[in-house]
This record gives C-alpha cells, sequence and structure tokens, in this order.
C-alpha cells in the first residue's frame, strides 16, 4: 500500500510568510503526527490528530497549528515565520493499535 | 525534567561487528520504547517496539533490550553490513507525559568495510 505522502518536499520562503504543509497519511490510518527535526533539537513532537480532533500538542507557538479533514489527510501552517523554523518536517501517521509510526519523506523549510 | 541521552558521537565499527547503541532516560515511566532509522534527506522507519514488560526483542540481525530498573535500553546489530550506516533514534512514550512518543537526537552509525 502506498506510504505516507507529504508535499511539498521543499520550500523557500522569507521572514514574515506564512507556509501551508500537507500529508496524506496510509489509508486506513486515522492518527496523523507532525513533527519538527533541527540539527540541534532532534525530533520535536508538534500536534497530533485523531478523526478531525486535535488530540495531543507540543510546546510550540500559537503560529504552528493543524488540522485534519475527514479524509484523514492533514495539514500544519506556520504563520509569521522566523529564521528558527528552518527545519524538516516530518508527518507520520498511525494504524492506532500498534504505536508504530509510519513517517513520510518530510517537507524541508528553509526561511530566510 | 523528562530527558532522553543517545550516544552523541558517532560510533564508527568494522563490518561483521556487532554494533551497540544506548539509549538512557530519566523522569520517565515509559509504557514502551522503540527504535527508529532514518537515512539522510529520509524519514524516520520503524524498526522494533519494546514493552515495560519485556526484557528483549529479536528481529532477524536485530536485538533490543530494556532494562527499566537502570533506566536504560540497548540496540544491538550483529554481523553488521555497510548498509546499517545510518542515524537510529530511540523514542518512549510514556502516558505520564501526555500520550505522546519523545525522540532521543539519535546516534550516528557508521559501519566500515
Amino acid at each position: 500500500k502506498a506510504g505516507v505522502t507529504q508535499t511539498p518536499r521543499y520550500l523557500i520562503k522569507t521572514r514574515g510568510q506564512q507556509v501551508t504543509l500537507s500529508c496524506s497519511p496510509i489509508s486506513g490510518h486515522r492518527s496523523v503526527s507532525w513533527y519538527q527535526q533541527t540539527p540541534g533539537q532532534g525530533l520535536q513532537f508538534l500536534f497530533e490528530y485523531f478523526s478531525e480532533t486535535q488530540r495531543n500538542k507540543g510546546n510550540f507557538p500559537g503560529r504552528f497549528s493543524g488540522r485534519q479533514f475527514s479524509n484523514s489527510r492533514s495539514e500544519m501552517n506556520v504563520s509569521t515565520l522566523e529564521l528558527g523554523d528552518s527545519a524538516l518536517y516530518l508527518c507520520a501517521s498511525e494504524s492506532g493499535w500498534t504505536g508504530e509510526l509510519f513517517f513520510g519523506e518530510g517537507s524541508r523549510l528553509t526561511v530566510l | 525534567s523528562q530527558k532522553i541521552e543517545q550516544n552523541s558521537e558517532a560510533l564508527n565499527i568494522q563490518e561483521g561487528k556487532t554494533a551497540t547503541l544506548t539509549c538512557n532516560y530519566t523522569n520517565y515511566s515509559p509504557a514502551y520504547l522503540q527504535w527508529y532509522r532514518q537515512d539522510p534527506g529520509r524519514g524516520p522507519v520503524f524498526l522494533l517496539l519494546i514493552r515495560e514488560n519485556e526484557k528483549e526483542k529479536r528481529k532477524e540481525r536485530l536485538k533490543v533490550t530494556f532494562d527499566t530498573t537502570l533506566k536504560q535500553s540497548l540496540f544491538h546489530i550483529t554481523a553488521s553490513q555497510p548498509a546499517d550506516s545510518a542515524t537510529y533514534l530511540c523514542a518512549l512514550f510514556s502516558m505520564e507525559y501526555g500520550n505522546k512518543l519523545v525522540f532521543g537526537a539519535g546516534t550516528i552509525l557508521r559501519v566500515k568495510s
């Protein structure tokens, strides 16, 4: 079956702009989590959605938001971009039964 | 505060040897612990999950141990190959800190032929 798909794979923005990233989970998976990965901080949990509801949230400012649609696809949005938001943003889906996360290839965001 | 520690220095070993990676944690009572592999520019790939009541788990050349008294997990790759070169991440799931998976920073493994 198809894996987790993230779009776009690469993007460049300037400070102050906003960005929307998309994630299509594995078919049948209802849980989608988002992580930010930077060389200094490693993988940091952003939020998790399950059946269109945010089930969990990490310690990120309100500029980071997300949502999940009825088909389980998810988007995350970052407003008023800062240089420190440059990172690899990873989406992962889970079947809900095993605890195993299936990650996409990520969206590499560069903020200039 | 909670902390997950993995060897920050890269582990360099010779092909055919056993690689052993360490994951230590503090201020956690994890329900389970997972290991992932990540190649440069790619997303992590799940390898193994071990629960708090399990001591050891094996999968092909991989073995994970979990010592909740020492608060430590060891990840072994036997008969290592250059293709095993990657970053290995441990991750803990704990209900006491919000039911989410928290990752360590990872250890780079380099297997030389």
